[in-house]
């Protein structure tokens, strides 16, 4: 079956790198997603990649991908303070018009930003 | 444009107890499901519908249903609470399309019941 796996805490300080890692079964996903719940909050999408790349730079955030490992990260650049939240990882297992867009999530990380 | 909303945002129940919330998006999408959240392990599918008038179980179904009578409209129904169903609820919908930003699920606020 589907499985989505992650750290559940990461604590850094203000200025420095976030780096969130998120491992997955499912050999067979297509794409996969990161998503951001603030305090009290529904998730919103941050970003997604599609497997066949390796890395998506989007202003200061880095994915990267390796899918012979199953391997996906999640790099925050110069981690400010409201960036504090939890980060879930998720993909779509067997892509495709019969999966409906369900999605399988991770744990979530809880991403804490100190000043 | 609200997106998703639900009702209520908090609910206390005691067990035996029924309830239901509803969630309604305004964004035609025609894609609706039903999680909930416990901390620790993201987040759950409990049902999904993938049309008006349709429903399917997901990964945690037992103990609720659903029905999508309206295309903006999906509900979830607690017919006897018990105190494992005490979680955050969180409704979201999506349109048709190929996986990926196609695919976006867009979120509610959450509904947080306590069943005592």
């Amino acid at each position: 079956g589907e499985d989505v796996e992650q750290s559940l805490f990461l604590s850094v300080r203000e200025g420095d790198s976030s780096v969130i890692n998120c491992t997955y079964t499912d050999s067979s996903s297509t794409y996969l997603y990161w998503y951001k719940q603030e305090p009290g909050a529904g998730l919103q999408l941050l970003t997604y990649i599609f497997s066949n790349m390796d890395m998506k730079q989007d202003q200061r955030l880095t994915v990267l991908l390796n899918k012979k490992d199953k391997h996906l990260s999640l790099r925050i650049a110069d981690t400010q303070t409201g960036d504090s939240a939890i980060y879930f990882c998720a993909e779509i297992p067997n892509a495709g018009g019969t999966s409906y867009g369900k999605l399988t999530f991770g744990q979530g990380t809880i991403l804490t930003v100190h000043p | 444009n609200a997106g998703v909303t639900q009702t209520p945002k908090f609910r206390v129940l005691k067990t035996g107890q029924s309830m239901t919330l509803l969630c309604a998006q305004d964004m035609n999408h025609e894609y609706m499901y039903w999680y909930r959240q416990d901390p620790g392990m993201g987040l759950r599918l409990i049902h999904y519908s993938v049309g008006e008038g349709t429903t399917a179980k997901g990964e945690v179904p037992d103990g609720y249903n659903v029905s999508r009578l309206k295309k903006q409209n999906f509900l979830l129904g607690l017919e006897s609470a018990a105190p494992s169903q005490t979680s955050v609820y969180f409704c979201a919908s999506s349109p048709i399309g190929l996986a990926g930003a196609g695919n976006e699920q867009f979120f509610g606020p959450g509904t947080r019941l306590t069943v005592l």
